[in-house]
């Protein structure tokens, strides 16, 4: 498998679950990004992992916790979410490398019911 | 600081006419700029990428993208649409942010192409 992938490809939740979507690269990068994509809306940073290590939080509430334990797997918790989380949720991976393109997953639709 | 601009957030052509984008980007160096485009549910995709050597870059799908410094302008044209060329495209921009460790995209609000049979 090559690319970025993100599982699941949809998911519905209810206000009160835990879930977690998961995102793999097989690029051998070693930076990956979480993204939230609204309708209407620019696309959003909310998380950015180096080397494992955070290095970008965008002011995203704590009932998204991120988790990467490795370079090539990236994790988002969802828990008590609300309805205005409903979003697409992309993962992007790239190089360490100043002007080094993004490598995008085919995203997670979440709906919060 | 580095921004960008798409300057219509809706663009709509006949099948076979040319396609026009236009972006416009502020940067107080030399940028990084990218096109990506993005099917509906679908992630985005890299159309091309310009990185300081030929200003004239070729993507894939017969895209191009011209970088003219004295406008400050990236705009994306393709000789002749095609319906799968229907989508969402993003001008994207590198950030002067890689003291962080990564490298931080700047993404415009995006322009929804449609074709037209």
């Amino acid at each position: 498998e090559t690319g970025v992938t993100q599982t699941p490809r949809h998911l519905v939740m209810g206000m009160t679950n835990k879930k977690s979507l998961k995102c793999e690269q097989h690029l051998g990068h070693n930076a990956m990004y979480w993204y939230k994509q609204s309708a209407k809306k620019p696309l959003e940073l909310m998380f950015v992992y180096n080397f494992k290590e955070q290095t970008e939080n965008n002011s995203v509430p704590s009932r998204f916790s991120p988790e990467c334990p490795n370079s090539s797997h990236l994790f988002l918790h969802l828990h008590t979410l609300q309805p205005e989380d409903s979003a697409l949720y992309l993962c992007a991976s790239s190089l360490q490398r100043e002007g080094h393109e993004q490598y995008f997953g085919p995203g997670t639709r979440l709906t919060v019911t | 600081a580095q921004s960008v601009t798409q300057l219509d957030s809706h663009v709509s052509v006949s099948e076979g006419t040319p396609v026009l984008l236009r972006c416009n980007y502020s940067s107080s160096y030399s940028p990084s700029l990218f096109w990506y485009v993005q099917h509906p549910n679908k992630g985005l995709q890299l159309l091309l990428k310009y990185t300081s050597a030929a200003t004239l870059v070729k993507g894939i799908n017969g895209f191009e993208a011209e970088f003219k410094k004295s406008e400050t302008s990236f705009h994306l044209t393709k000789p002749s649409a095609h319906m799968s060329d229907a989508a969402e495209y993003f001008c994207v921009v590198s950030a002067s942010y890689f003291s962080g460790g990564y490298n931080k995209l700047i993404f415009g609000a995006g322009t929804r192409l449609a074709v037209h049979p």
